[in-house]
């Protein structure tokens, strides 16, 4: 089945600087890459997401880059505030035979104000 | 548009009681999907619903859980008999497609003591 790797499972940055998230998925026929974000206590919500037909996409500070060689995507923060401060999951598609989102372990981010 | 709605939010049982979850997907999404997070850990699968039908129940943990979907509306899952590992906190989720955004509802925290 799909396998789903996240990194790192923590991240301190000072308010203002970015911050990298990055996800390595096995299956080479994913096409779909969502990432929630997870404030405590609150549900994961959908931050942006990304298909195989495109390598970027940009939301005001959000960004995933997919490099579909690599099996690989990444969620770029930048100009962090406080309120960026969550559990960040990255999710990969369904794979061959199951429909239902495989997620990674999970980041958990600090801003420093 | 109501999201997706989850009932209890909180339930605290003893070991060996029953306890059953409610959730209520967005109005005209096929696609269920229960999941699970444990102590801060990734949010790990437990089944999918398509419609009224069990799609994918492969990440069910045992026996002592039940999900429904009569009508292919709301579902339940039912824990009988609660044990200590079974806490933690179930999300229901559900999409249009299974291949598109999945919203997750908010939650429910079970703590069996």
């Amino acid at each position: 089945g799909e396998n789903v790797e996240q990194h790192p499972s923590t991240l301190s940055v000072q308010e203002g600087d970015s911050a990298v998230i990055k996800c390595t998925y096995s299956d080479s026929a994913s096409n779909y890459f969502p990432w929630y974000k997870q404030e405590l206590g609150k549900r994961p919500q959908l931050i942006i997401d990304i298909r195989s037909n495109v390598g970027e996409k940009k939301d005001q500070r959000i960004a995933v880059t997919l490099n579909k060689t690599a099996k690989h995507f990444s969620l770029h923060i930048t100009e962090t505030q406080p309120e960026d401060s969550a559990v960040y999951f990255c999710a990969a598609p369904p794979d061959t035979g199951r429909r239902a989102l495989t997620f990674g372990s999970g980041t958990r981010l600090q801003v420093q104000p | 548009e109501a999201g997706v709605t989850q009932f209890p939010s909180h339930s605290v049982i003893e070991k060996g009681q029953t306890v059953t979850l409610r959730c209520d997907p967005i109005s005209g999404h096929d696609n269920l999907y229960w999941y699970r997070r444990v102590m801060g850990k990734e949010i790990k699968f437990l089944l999918h619903f398509v419609k009224e039908s069990k799609q994918d129940e492969s990440g069910m943990p045992n026996n002592r859980f039940l999900a429904e979907r009569t009508g292919g509306t709301y579902s339940t899952l039912k824990v009988q008999p609660a044990e200590l590992e079974d806490s933690g906190v179930y999300f229901c989720a559900s999409s249009q497609d299974s291949r598109v955004r999945a919203f997750f509802g908010q939650g429910t925290r079970l703590t069996v003591v």
